[in-house]
């Protein structure tokens, strides 16, 4: 069965740099959660969109950016990136919002130095 | 906000022994559950989930988990380890009630299974 695909699954960044994480949901999935896993720690709710809009918003920093495209799939935009910014990032997709499951990529670990 | 404790950073059990789990939650409403496992260097499995009225509910590799309202508990169990289980566990809630969807995770539990 087809699952979610994140890209890039590594990535390595200078401070004050950008980076764009893109997230594919599962075909049919019609929404998309971003979650971010610091280093020993749980994931944090970053964003969500449900049908191309956002539907929820978390801990997510100014410097960060999120959309979703038309066709479903959801890029995460990091400005001015700094130390503290390095973490597992996850997205997951569901087949509408609620308490519908939640199917998680296998991340991006972005690292910044 | 919905908030999740795991009681418990680490477990280590025995190849063949028991696995306890513990998840309380926090919520004047009964959530959506979920149990998810991580593999180093690899994202989150759904475990099991519970949504319904039935309160054992049974997950893949052998887990299942108890719902209990009356202790506000969603315990994870195995009867008997694995070396493959050998994991972190991130037990995960969501409100029932919201459209919004966000889960709030525990903040895990690594389970060591000794030889």
């Amino acid at each position: 069965a087809a699952g979610v695909i994140q890209s890039p699954r590594h990535l390595i960044k200078e401070k004050r740099e950008t980076a764009t994480l893109k997230c594919y949901p599962i075909p049919r999935h019609d929404t998309v959660y971003w979650y971010q896993q610091g280093p020993g720690q749980d994931p944090q709710f970053l964003i969500s969109f449900y049908e191309k809009m956002q539907s929820d918003k978390g801990s997510i920093p100014d410097r960060f950016s999120a959309q979703q495209f038309s066709d479903y799939h959801s890029e995460l935009n990091m400005s001015s990136l700094e130390l503290g910014d390095s973490a597992l990032y996850f997205c997951a997709s569901s087949l509408g919002g609620g308490g519908d499951t939640q199917y998680f990529g296998p991340g991006t670990r972005l690292t910044v130095l | 906000a919905q908030s999740v404790t795991q009681l418990g950073s680490h477990v280590s059990v025995s190849e063949g022994a028991l696995v306890l789990l513990r998840c309380n939650y926090s919520s004047s409403v009964p959530p959506y559950l979920f149990w998810y496992v991580q593999y180093p260097n690899q994202g989150l499995q759904l475990l099991l989930k519970y949504t319904s009225a039935a309160t054992l509910v049974k997950g893949i590799n052998g887990f299942e988990a108890e719902f209990k309202k009356s202790e506000t508990s969603f315990h994870l169990t195995k009867p008997s380890a694995h070396m493959s289980d050998a994991a972190e566990y991130f037990c995960a809630v969501n409100d029932r009630g919201s459209t919004l969807g966000r889960l709030y995770f525990g903040r895990g539990t690594q389970l060591t299974v000794w030889p």
